[in-house]
This record gives C-alpha cells, sequence and structure tokens, in this order.
C-alpha cells in the first residue's frame, strides 16, 4: 500500500526555535507538497516541489522554508517559530505533471507556545 | 483566480438516509475538480475527480458527484450513508491548464445519526 508518512503526529515546540517536519513518501513521486490546514480555511498550499532540490512557493510560504536533497522526503522548516504557526501540518504527494495532491499523510499537530 | 465554496460548515444525516454535499465554484473555464475525505486523525483521501466527459462521477466508497456547468456546482452524492461515512468532506478546483495548483474549501463536517 501506497504510503506518505510524517515524522511526528503531535509536536510542541517554544517561540523562536527552529522547527523541522519530515515527510517520507515510498511510491517514486516527483511532486511533493506541504499544507496547513485551519478550522475555517481549509487547506492552504505552503510550498511545493515537483523535483529533487525544486521548491515553489504556495500561497502561505512567509515564516517557512523547504528541503528537497531526495525524491523521497520533503522537509519543512520554520525558521523561527511564532504562535501563529501553531496548525495542522499536512504533507502530500502525487505523480505526474498537475499540481493535484493524491496521498496524504496522517499530518503533524504542531503547538507553539 | 479560481475559488471554491462550501456553504455547509456542518450537516447531520440518518444512517441509512440520501446524501449530498454542495460545493460552488469560481472559474472562467471549466476547471478540474476534487473531492476528499478526510476521518478523524487522519490525512484527506481523495475520493473522486472530474477533468472531463461524463458530468456524473464515480468514486471510491460509493460516493459519485455531478459536475453541473450552468449551476458552477460540483455536488457530492451517496445514496446511503453509513456510520463510517463520518468525516470532513474537501471539495477542490485547479486549473487545467499548465501546473496549476489546487484551491480547497473550507470543509463540510458530517455526522451520522444512529
Amino acid at each position: 500500500d501506497v504510503k506518505v508518512t510524517q515524522s511526528s503526529r503531535y509536536l510542541v515546540k517554544r517561540t523562536g526555535e527552529k522547527v523541522f517536519l519530515e515527510c517520507v513518501q515510498d511510491m517514486d513521486h516527483e511532486n511533493m507538497f506541504w499544507y496547513r490546514q485551519d478550522p475555517g480555511l481549509g487547506l492552504r498550499l505552503i510550498y511545493f516541489s515537483y523535483d529533487v532540490k525544486m521548491k515553489e512557493k504556495g500561497d502561505i510560504p512567509e515564516g517557512y522554508s523547504v528541503s528537497r536533497e531526495k525524491k523521497e522526503r520533503f522537509s519543512l522548516i520554520l525558521e523561527s517559530a511564532s504562535t501563529n504557526q501553531t496548525s495542522m501540518y499536512l504533507c502530500a504527494s502525487s505523480l505526474g505533471q498537475g499540481l493535484q495532491p493524491q496521498h496524504f499523510g496522517d499530518g503533524t499537530r504542531l503547538s507553539i507556545l | 483566480a479560481q475559488s471554491v465554496t462550501q456553504p455547509d460548515i456542518h450537516i447531520t444525516v440518518s444512517e441509512g438516509a440520501s446524501l449530498e454535499l454542495r460545493c460552488n465554484y469560481s472559474y472562467g473555464a471549466t476547471p478540474y475538480l476534487f473531492w476528499y475525505v478526510q476521518s478523524p486523525g487522519q490525512g484527506l483521501q481523495l475520493l473522486l475527480k472530474y477533468f472531463s466527459g461524463d458530468t456524473l462521477v464515480q468514486g471510491i466508497k460509493g460516493f459519485e458527484a455531478e459536475f453541473k456547468r450552468s449551476q458552477s456546482s460540483f455536488n457530492l452524492r451517496k445514496p446511503s450513508v453509513h456510520w463510517s461515512d463520518a468525516a470532513e468532506y474537501f471539495c477542490a478546483v485547479g486549473a487545467p491548464v499548465g501546473f496549476q495548483k489546487l484551491v480547497f474549501g473550507t470543509g463540510t463536517r458530517l455526522l451520522v445519526s444512529p
């Protein structure tokens, strides 16, 4: 069965910390995505990547960066965590040219204190 | 730019009853349309998608959706709801040209009563 795995289900960090969220997929997909999900706002795209070392900004990239050194792994980095980054973070992947995520991880619920 | 509206935040349906979840989109041409489901504590799962052709699309878990161009709608339906269908449902729209990213609706939470 296909799998997108996020390294943590729950994470608690402090304001100002550098935070890493890791995502691994085992389907050899070219495209990977990071979304954040907030009540009443749906899913918003932070960054996506369509190939190794390639990245593109989504709708809300401010305060975040990403890294894709290997095809199967896509990392989201909060350079200096702030309380307004408390959220559910979802990683996804897909095959092919379109930017429609096919498979999602179970999410990381991140709390910034 | 495309946008999508799910007018119902919550819907409660009795088990065994039929279901229709509403989705309206805004886009200048016919977009790509999607429905995803998110069970509690899990990520999203793709239920079905519409790219072109037959306007009635069949998906997984017994769901279907109908694209109506005149109404700019892509409503999700199921003839008989099961308790395991309780979840949050997201409609999404994407432009059919180029390398365009999806825009998601705000979701509809489905509650199933016994």
